[in-house]
C-alpha cells in the first residue's frame, strides 16, 4: 500500500486533457514539495514536473502540476499516443525521513 | 549530459551479500545527493535510500534498513549499494537517480537506466 494515493489507471482520446490526482499527508504532501515522474513502456523514469508547478526544460507546457493542501495534480492536454504511460507522484515524507511514491498511473491514449 | 550507469546487479543465492555501483558523468558529483530505487517488473516505483552529498545524511527504507548501506566516494564519482541478506523480495531493477539539490530530502531529476537483481536459489 503506497503513502500516496493515485488512480490506478485513465484512458482518453487523443487531443483531450486529463488530470492525475495525488493525494497524501501533512508529513509528506502537505508541507515539501512534489515532483511528477513520466515512465514510458521499458524505459527509465523522466522527471515532468519539480517543485509541484515547474517543469525541467524541454518539458512541453502541455505538462501541468498544481498543489491545494495535502493533493497535488498532475494535468496533461492535447494527449497524444507518445504520452502512454505510467505517471507517478513523488515527495519526501518528513515522518518517515524517506522518499515515498505514489503507486502509478497508467495512463491509455486510445 | 548527466550521465548515470548503474552496474553490479545479477543472480545471487538468498542470504548472499551484492554490491551495485553508479558510475557518474556530465555534472558536478559532489554538489548533489544520490539515490538509489527499485522496481519490480510490471510494478511502481519503490525509494530504497538516499545519500547526501557529503554522505553525513543516509536515509533507507524501512523494507531495506539494517541489510543495505549505501556509500559514495565523491573522488571517483561513484555511488554504491551493498546489499546483504538478499531475499527473494529484493528482487527487482535498481535504478541510481541524482538528487536535484545537495540533500537527501530532495527528489531526483535523472535516472539510469538501471541494474537487475533476482534473489532466487
Amino acid at each position: 500500500q503506497s503513502v500516496l494515493t493515485q488512480p490506478p489507471s485513465i484512458s482518453a482520446a487523443p487531443g483531450q486533457r486529463i488530470t492525475i490526482s495525488c493525494s497524501g499527508s501533512t508529513s509528506n504532501i502537505g508541507n515539501n514539495y512534489v515532483a511528477w515522474y513520466q515512465q514510458l513502456p521499458g524505459t527509465a523514469p523522466k522527471l515532468l514536473i519539480y517543485d509541484n508547478d515547474k517543469r525541467p526544460s524541454g518539458i512541453p507546457d502541455r505538462f501541468s502540476g498544481s498543489k491545494s493542501g495535502t493533493t497535488v495534480t498532475l494535468g496533461v492536454t492535447g494527449l497524444q499516443t507518445g504520452d502512454e504511460a505510467s505517471y507517478y507522484c513523488a515527495t519526501w515524507d518528513s515522518g518517515l525521513s524517506a522518499v515515498v511514491f505514489g503507486g502509478g498511473t497508467r495512463l491509455t491514449v486510445l | 549530459e548527466v550521465q548515470l550507469v548503474e552496474s553490479g546487479g545479477g543472480l545471487i543465492q538468498p542470504g548472499r551479500s551484492l554490491r551495485l555501483s553508479c558510475a557518474a558523468s556530465g555534472f558536478t558529483f559532489n554538489d548533489h545527493a544520490m539515490h538509489w530505487v527499485r522496481q519490480v517488473p510490471g510494478k511502481g516505483l519503490e525509494w530504497v535510500s538516499g545519500i547526501s552529498w557529503n554522505s553525513a545524511s543516509l536515509n533507507y527504507a524501512g523494507s531495506v534498513k539494517g541489510r543495505f548501506t549505501i556509500s559514495r566516494d565523491n573522488a571517483k564519482n561513484a555511488l554504491y549499494l551493498h546489499m546483504s541478506s538478499l531475499r527473494p523480495e529484493d528482487t527487482a531493477l535498481y535504478f541510481c537517480a541524482r538528487s536535484g539539490l545537495d540533500y537527501t530530502g530532495y527528489l531526483p531529476d535523472h535516472w539510469g537506466q538501471g541494474t537487475q537483481v533476482t534473489v532466487s536459489s
